[in-house]
């Protein structure tokens, strides 16, 4: 079966500190993987995908990066976190809809 | 405008009743519909897809009016777990990222 994995679930990190989060999918191969964000009261905003081996495309301008070194890892960095990067960090994988990773919450203080 | 609209609520109704969701989109070549249910703190889950004909799964219902770009989800009977933000989703067709609304948030309360 199809599963996506994330992790940390939960993350506080100071300004300026740099950001990692990583995420896996299993029981599929060449997946189209999303990075999506959601801000306290907001809805989700698409911020990068990729449909393959080092093919990232970026929705948004920021200090965020994607990268996808593996068939089926993503990953999402930050050379120097902003207060306004705080939120819900999800990933997805895209089947007939989405399915989401269990997110990270993050917190820059 | 917007891509895809929500009213986002509250909506606060009573145990049993049945409450429904409205959703408008702006692309008309929009070729794929869903509505997603996220509870507190979690990550969105898939609830149904929309088909141009309309589809049932047990309370729900959701409907597609391509030429308002408008799409709905009707619960009916409502249960206290059905309590929770509802996505409506809209995307083209292929690799194209999903786009979703803020969602509508549904309190059913005892």
């Amino acid at each position: 079966s199809q599963t996506i994995h994330q992790w940390p679930a939960t993350l506080v990190q100071p300004v300026g500190s740099p950001l990692s989060l990583e995420c896996t999918v299993e029981g599929t191969s060449n997946p189209n993987l999303y990075w999506y964000r959601q801000a306290a009261g907001r809805g989700l905003q698409l911020l990068f995908y990729s449909v393959g081996i080092g093919q990232i495309s970026s929705e948004v301008p920021q200090n965020l990066s994607a990268s996808r070194p593996q068939d089926r890892q993503f990953i999402l960095s930050s050379k120097k976190l902003l207060l306004s990067d705080s939120g819900f960090y999800l990933c997805a994988w895209r089947a007939l809809g989405y399915t989401f990773g269990s997110g990270t919450r993050l917190t820059v203080v | 405008r917007k891509e895809v609209e929500q009213d986002p609520g509250p909506f606060n109704v009573p145990e049993g009743a049945t409450v429904a969701f409205n959703c408008t989109y702006s692309n008309s070549a929009s070729q794929s519909f869903f509505w997603y249910r996220q509870d507190c703190r979690k990550e969105p889950k898939l609830l149904m897809s929309v088909y141009s004909s309309g589809n049932e799964d047990g309370r729900f219902t959701a409907q597609l009016n391509r030429a308002s770009q408008y799409i709905s989800l009707l619960i009916r009977d409502s249960k206290l777990s059905d309590s929770a933000t509802y996505l409506c989703v809209v995307t083209l067709s292929g690799n194209t990222p999903l786009v979703f609304g803020k969602g509508t948030r549904l309190s059913v309360i005892a």
